[in-house]
């Protein structure tokens, strides 16, 4: 079956600096990924949409600057967190889909913990 | 604007016991709706993927129903086992670009 792929699964940082997380669909072709962020005992939230060879959809209230997002190829996505402050500090889950097909479940990477001490 | 809920938000029932999980959304103008797993600090597994137009799909011991015009799913476990202990993430596609909206998820317990 899909595969994602997430990268580093966990990782701990100092405030001030970035912290760039890889997202592979290890299997298929990715046109579009999608970048959510889900805090302790909450649900996850899109911040994102990644489409290979165009700029990112961001949703509103997450701030483009910060989280630099780059669909380099259709099966890489990277976000990077810029910057980082102790409140960025989430769990990260990126999801790909196989293009535009609206029949095919979405596949979820393991996810990454960014700590910011 | 399309919203998710789930209730409850936690279960702790005894092993072999049978039991459903409610997911609602107010916004009948979906694509499919897909429940998944999420165990403790990990990602998403997929459990089943029901289209607008399907009524229901079975996985196993796994069973979910849509009913798109009163904004419902549900998602029965049968012989629960300890196993099965987990949070139970529901969502719904809402447009052509894969966007997910989730719910709040129910945490289950299954006692041994």
């Amino acid at each position: 079956g899909a595969v994602v792929s997430q990268h580093p699964s966990w990782v701990i940082c100092k405030s001030g600096t970035s912290v760039k997380i890889e997202c592979r669909s290890l299997d298929f072709q990715a046109t579009t990924m999608f970048w959510y962020r889900q805090f302790p005992k909450q649900s996850l939230m899109l911040m994102a949409t990644s489409n290979e060879g165009s700029k990112a959809t961001y949703e509103q209230g997450v701030e483009k600057d910060k989280f630099l997002i780059n669909h380099a190829s259709l099966t890489l996505s990277t976000l990077t967190v810029t910057s980082a402050h102790p409140e960025d500090s989430s769990f990260y889950i990126c999801s790909a889909s196989m293009g535009l097909v609206n029949n095919s479940p979405l596949h979820f990477g393991n996810g990454t913990r960014l700590t910011v001490t | 604007k399309q919203e998710v809920t789930q209730i409850p938000a936690a279960l702790s029932v005894p092993e072999g016991e049978n039991l459903v999980l409610n997911c609602s959304f107010t916004d009948s103008a979906i694509y499919n709706l897909q429940w998944f797993r999420q165990d403790p600090g990990k990602g998403l597994t997929s459990l089943l993927l029901i289209q607008s137009s399907q009524r229901e799909q079975t996985s196993g011991r796994l069973n979910a129903s849509l009913d798109k015009s009163s904004g419902r799913s549900t998602l029965y476990i049968a012989a629960s086992q300890p196993g099965d202990s987990a949070t139970y993430l529901c969502a719904v596609r809402v447009s052509n670009t894969g966007k997910l909206i989730f719910g709040q998820g129910t945490t289950l317990q299954v006692k041994p």
